[in-house]
């Protein structure tokens, strides 16, 4: 089944402890992106990718990084954790102008 | 980067035809105009995708008059299953990679 997936779905940190969201998609797609989502704010890109070891950044880039060593992996980092990074993060996937594949959403609270 | 304004929200009856407009007056010769569909805690779906005149799938249809300045996204006979928040993208992957999307449309659909 083709498909995006991102580990953990759920996660409570506290301030500055470092933390990784994986996301991996199964349809050799060559473009990758992570999205957060707040109330009144909509989607806002915060990473791209347009291959393996190609990044670049979103809208919102601040705190976080990401790599992309594998074409299928897409990890968000984030070094050091604040409560404004409390979110609902979406990482995404698709070929090129086609449509994108999301992933189910990992729900993060920074405490 | 083409910037899009659409409703924040519209109500409709079950059995209605919804006609969702966007508005995008800086897209470029090269963007494709995309809309996804959103329930809560879930990743967007893609519904649509077009680049000039009129596309239509199994699920919707959607209208781009000559100067795609605009676009409509139109739902034929909603039921309730159908409210949901609709966000139109414009943008092509092939020409940089960042993607903004607007606030998205809230359709609340009722019986």
């Amino acid at each position: 089944e083709a498909q995006v997936t991102q580990n953990p779905r759920y996660l409570i940190t506290v301030t500055g402890k470092k933390l990784t969201v994986t996301c991996s998609q199964n349809m050799n797609h060559e473009y990758m992106s992570w999205y957060r989502q707040d109330p009144g704010l909509g989607l806002r890109q915060i990473y791209y990718s347009m291959n393996v070891e190609v990044t670049d950044k979103g809208d919102v880039p601040e705190g976080y990084k990401v790599s992309r060593k594998e074409k299928r992996n897409f990890p968000l980092i984030l070094e050091s954790p604040s409560p404004n990074q409390t979110s609902l993060y979406f990482c995404a996937s698709s070929r090129g102008v086609e449509e994108q594949y999301f992933g189910p959403g990992t729900r993060l609270t920074v405490t | 980067l083409a910037k899009t304004t659409q409703p924040i929200s519209m109500d409709s009856y079950e059995g209605q035809e919804v006609n969702i407009t966007c508005s995008h007056n800086n897209i470029a010769t090269n963007d494709y105009i995309t809309w996804y569909q959103q329930f809560p805690s879930q990743g967007p779906r893609f519904i649509i995708q077009g680049y000039k005149t009129k596309v239509t799938n199994e699920v919707a249809s959607l209208f781009i008059p000559a100067d795609r300045k605009s676009s409509t996204l139109s739902l034929p006979r909603v039921s309730l299953s159908d409210t949901a928040v609709y966000y139109c993208l414009v943008g092509a992957y092939n020409q940089g990679g960042k993607l903004i999307f607007g606030q998205g449309t809230e359709l609340s659909v009722k019986p």
